[in-house]
């Protein structure tokens, strides 16, 4: 079955520094991956999509890596502030012949910034 | 304009009870999800639907759940009889038709489940 592994539950690191997460999946090979920010008492909130033909994405602070051959993603925030410490997951689109768009989430990573 | 609201935010009830979650996802948007997160698991779809129909329900865990989207509009999903595995954080989310550009799903913050 498909799987998605974000290797750290918690990440702590000083403000100004940059954070990197990752995800690894198995057993598929998905046409797109995305991340998600998640706060306490919140629901997820869309990021980054990025496709299975794109290596990089950025956003302002934020950058995507994606590569299919070790089937894992990197997601890096530069420059980090205390405001960016959130749980961050990494979600794919399940894999079968029926509707789009229904995603399988990793449990995320709880990313602290201290000032 | 307005996101994705769910109602209750919390509900606290006995096993053998029922409740009703309710889902008002964003207006237009065609294609409606529901999710659930069990206390240190990750987030698990349950279900899809776009407009009224029921287009995947294959994450459902069983047929105490019942899911609804009358109209296409909101949608409710009923947990009868509820059990103490049923405990969870219980997600909707929304999207335009074919996804947009991103496959964006706007989710709504969440009920919160709990069966004593």
């Amino acid at each position: 079955s498909q799987k998605i592994e974000q290797n750290s539950e918690a990440l702590n690191i000083q403000e100004g520094k940059t954070a990197t997460l990752t995800c690894n999946y198995t057993n598929y090979s998905p046409a797109y991956l995305q991340w998600y920010r998640q706060d306490p008492g919140r629901g997820p909130v869309f990021l980054l999509l990025i496709r299975e033909n794109e290596k990089e994405k950025r956003k302002e602070r934020l950058k995507v890596t994606f590569d299919t051959t070790l089937k894992q993603s990197l997601f890096h925030i530069t420059a980090s502030q205390p405001a960016d410490s959130a749980t961050y997951l990494c979600a794919l689109p399940r894999r079968y012949g029926g509707s789009q768009g229904n995603l399988i989430f990793g449990k995320g990573t709880k990313l602290s910034v201290k000032p | 304009e307005a996101g994705v609201t769910q109602f209750p935010s919390h509900s606290v009830i006995e096993k053998g009870q029922t409740v009703t979650l309710r889902c008002d996802p964003i207006s237009g948007h065609d294609n409606l999800y529901w999710y659930r997160r069990v206390m240190g698991k990750e987030i698990k779809f349950l279900l899809h639907f776009v407009k009224e129909s029921k287009q995947d329900e294959s994450g459902m865990p069983n047929n105490r759940f019942l899911a609804e989207r009358t109209g296409g509009t909101y949608s409710t999903l009923k947990v009868q009889p509820a059990e103490l595995e049923d405990s969870g954080v219980y997600f909707c989310a929304s999207s335009e038709r074919g996804g947009g550009r991103n496959n964006e799903q706007f989710f709504g913050p969440g009920t919160r489940l709990t069966v004593l």
